[in-house]
Parts: structure tokens; C-alpha cells; sequence
């Protein structure tokens, strides 16, 4: 079956780097995402990979897939107080994402 | 920014009752899946529109369903309110074959 598993708790510096991870068990996912969540606020795509990759970089994100392990990373450098929010890896098996298969949420605190 | 507007935000419903939610997506997506999300939780798939059709549908009974209008509006209609249906309701939208989808702020629903 489908299930995406997440850590649910993480804390940083100010300043420091944070990594967020996930392992997902559809071998057959095409692509993986990771969306924020603010409070109050509805999911904001963050970034994604296509599963032919290994890792991706977009500014301060850095994502990286490990395709034999089933397990996805999310590095956020320099990780400042307005990063705090829940972080969801998500799966999906085709383009356009039939069905998004989340996470519970990675919960980043940043402390200054 | 987002370009997807849910209506209402909040809403207090009674057991037993009937609710319809509202999704306005931007103009050009043709594809819109609505999620819950309980407290605590990641979102849930509920079902997906393809051009006014469903076209996926995920663990949720009957008492659920949905419409897409050639407006690229559509709504979430749920019969019978259960108070375990208390959640945030997030409807999502994407131009077919686009890669990640664009979430509105959500619909919390309470039941008592």
C-alpha cells in the first residue's frame, strides 16, 4: 500500500541548516513534493523532483532522493524564524498527480 | 499568493446535516481534487475533477461528492454530517499535466 512517514518534530537555530525527512513505499511514484504549511493557511508548493532524479536545489532548498531507499530529504539552509510551519512530503504517480499521498507533517521550530 | 479561493473559511455545522463547500481556481485549470485534513493530520484525497468529470476518487463513502463547472469553480458537498467530517477542506487545482498543485486556504468545518 501507499504511506509516506515523516519525523514530526523538529527544532533549529536561527541560522542553522534543517533537514526534513520522509520515506515513501510506491515504488512506482514519479514524483515527490514537499509542500508548507502556515498556520491557518492552506499547503504552499515549496518544490518537487521527478524520481529520475537524485537531487534538485532551488535557492536555500536542497532535496535530495534516494530512489533504492525510498527517502527524501529537505535541507533548508540558513533556516530563519519565518521557516517555521509544517513541512509535508507528498507522492504522487503521475504528472499531473492523481492523488497527492501525504505525510503527516514535519512541525520546523526556529528559535532565534 | 494563491490563486485558488475557498469559500466559506469557517463554518459550524450539526450532525446529521448537509454542507457544500466552494472552490474557485484560476482560470485555465482544468483539474481540481479536493482534500481533509483532521487536525494533526496530513490531507486526505478525497476525489479529483478532470474537465467536469470525476476522474479519481480516495477512501471516502458516498455521502461525499463533488461538481466542476465550466467556470473552473467547483464545490464539495457532503450529506449526513458526521462529527468525525470536523477537518480542514482543501481544494486544489492544476492545468492538466502541470507538475505540483495550487492549494487554497482551506474550509474548517465543525460539527457538534
Amino acid at each position: 500500500g501507499e504511506d509516506v512517514e515523516q519525523s514530526l518534530f523538529l527544532s533549529v537555530r536561527e541560522g542553522d541548516s534543517s533537514v526534513i525527512n520522509c520515506t515513501y513505499t510506491d515504488s512506482s511514484s514519479t514524483y515527490l513534493y514537499w509542500y508548507k504549511q502556515e498556520p491557518g493557511a492552506g499547503l504552499q508548493l515549496l518544490t518537487y523532483i521527478f524520481s529520475n532524479m537524485d537531487m534538485k536545489q532551488d535557492q536555500r532548498l536542497t532535496v535530495l532522493l534516494n530512489k533504492k531507499d525510498k527517502h527524501l530529504s529537505l535541507r533548508i539552509a540558513d533556516t530563519q524564524t519565518g521557516d517555521s510551519a509544517i513541512y509535508f512530503c507528498a507522492e504522487s504517480q503521475n504528472q499531473a498527480g492523481t492523488a497527492l499521498i501525504f505525510g503527516k507533517g514535519t512541525t520546523l521550530s526556529v528559535s532565534s | 499568493e494563491t490563486g485558488v479561493t475557498q469559500s466559506p473559511t469557517h463554518l459550524i455545522k450539526t450532525r446529521g446535516q448537509q454542507v457544500t463547500l466552494r472552490c474557485s481556481s484560476q482560470s485555465g485549470h482544468n483539474t481540481v481534487s479536493w482534500y481533509q485534513q483532521a487536525l494533526g493530520q496530513g490531507p486526505q484525497f478525497i476525489f479529483q475533477y478532470y474537465r467536469e468529470e470525476e476522474n479519481g476518487r480516495g477512501n471516502f463513502p458516498p455521502r461525499f461528492s463533488g461538481l466542476q463547472f465550466p467556470n473552473y469553480s467547483s464545490e464539495l458537498n457532503v450529506n449526513a454530517l458526521e462529527l468525525d467530517d470536523s477537518a480542514l477542506y482543501l481544494c486544489a487545482s492544476a492545468v492538466g499535466g502541470d507538475y505540483g498543485y495550487t492549494f487554497g486556504s482551506g474550509t474548517r468545518l465543525t460539527v457538534v
